[in-house]
């Protein structure tokens, strides 16, 4: 099982542009990268997931390197609402997602 | 609205009551889930179950007793708790196992006295 590592916290104003960083150093080749969101008594809910270079929605963009070792959520002009919990997740083909500790990020006006 | 649906939203209990957590899923998923989440904690995988069979169990005591009478349906009974047990109860559906996409309900708060 790939392990991640994500900044405990980061703190932000609104319009300012977050990026996200997550190392999963031992990301296997069928692993697939999955973000999630968090509001207090919530269910997370999905973002984004990727398997390498690119991947863009209308809430956020993801970016895999060459190497997978790592990869970096971007949110883009947030707003006070985008504060939440952030997961980094790697997806091991077969097997349920495990959730870390996650980064808190907080958006201030 | 997630299409996964959990009642009750909030259930306080006694150590000697029994009680069932239900999950309801309207998105034709194959796999379904519980997980807790206690305070200041990251969310802990409870169960697992694929097309209604129980796939995953991790090390859950036995005090917890999951059901899935079918694909859409999920159940979590719970028998003599501890205080400690208290936490949010989340259940979340998926197309199938290996889909790193889950839609989470709302979450069921129990608390234990």
């Amino acid at each position: 099982l790939a392990k991640t590592t994500q900044p405990i916290s980061m703190d932000s104003y609104e319009g300012q542009e977050v990026n996200i960083t997550c190392s999963h150093n031992n990301i296997a080749t069928n692993d697939y990268i999955t973000w999630y969101q968090q509001f207090p008594s919530q269910g997370p809910r999905f973002i984004i997931q990727g398997y390498k270079t690119k991947v863009t929605n209308e809430v956020a963009s993801l970016f895999i390197p060459a190497d997978r070792k790592s990869s970096t959520l971007s949110l883009p002009r947030v707003s006070l609402s985008d504060t939440a919990v952030y997961y980094c997740l790697v997806n091991q083909a077969g097997t349920a997602l495990i959730f870390g500790k996650g980064t808190t990020l907080s958006v201030s006006s | 609205e997630t299409g996964v649906t959990q009642t009750p939203r909030h259930l306080v209990m006694g150590m000697t009551n029994k009680k069932s957590l239900k999950c309801e899923q309207h998105l034709g998923h194959n796999a379904m889930y519980w997980y807790k989440q206690s305070a200041k904690k990251p969310l802990e995988l409870m169960f697992v179950y694929s097309l209604e069979e129980r796939v995953e169990n991790n090390s859950v005591p036995s005090r917890f007793s999951p059901e899935c009478p079918n694909s859409s349906h999920l159940f979590l009974h719970l028998h003599t708790l501890q205080p400690e047990d208290s936490a949010l109860y989340l259940c979340a559906s998926s197309h199938h196992k290996a889909s790193g996409e889950l839609f989470f309900g709302e979450g069921s708060r129990l608390t234990v006295l």
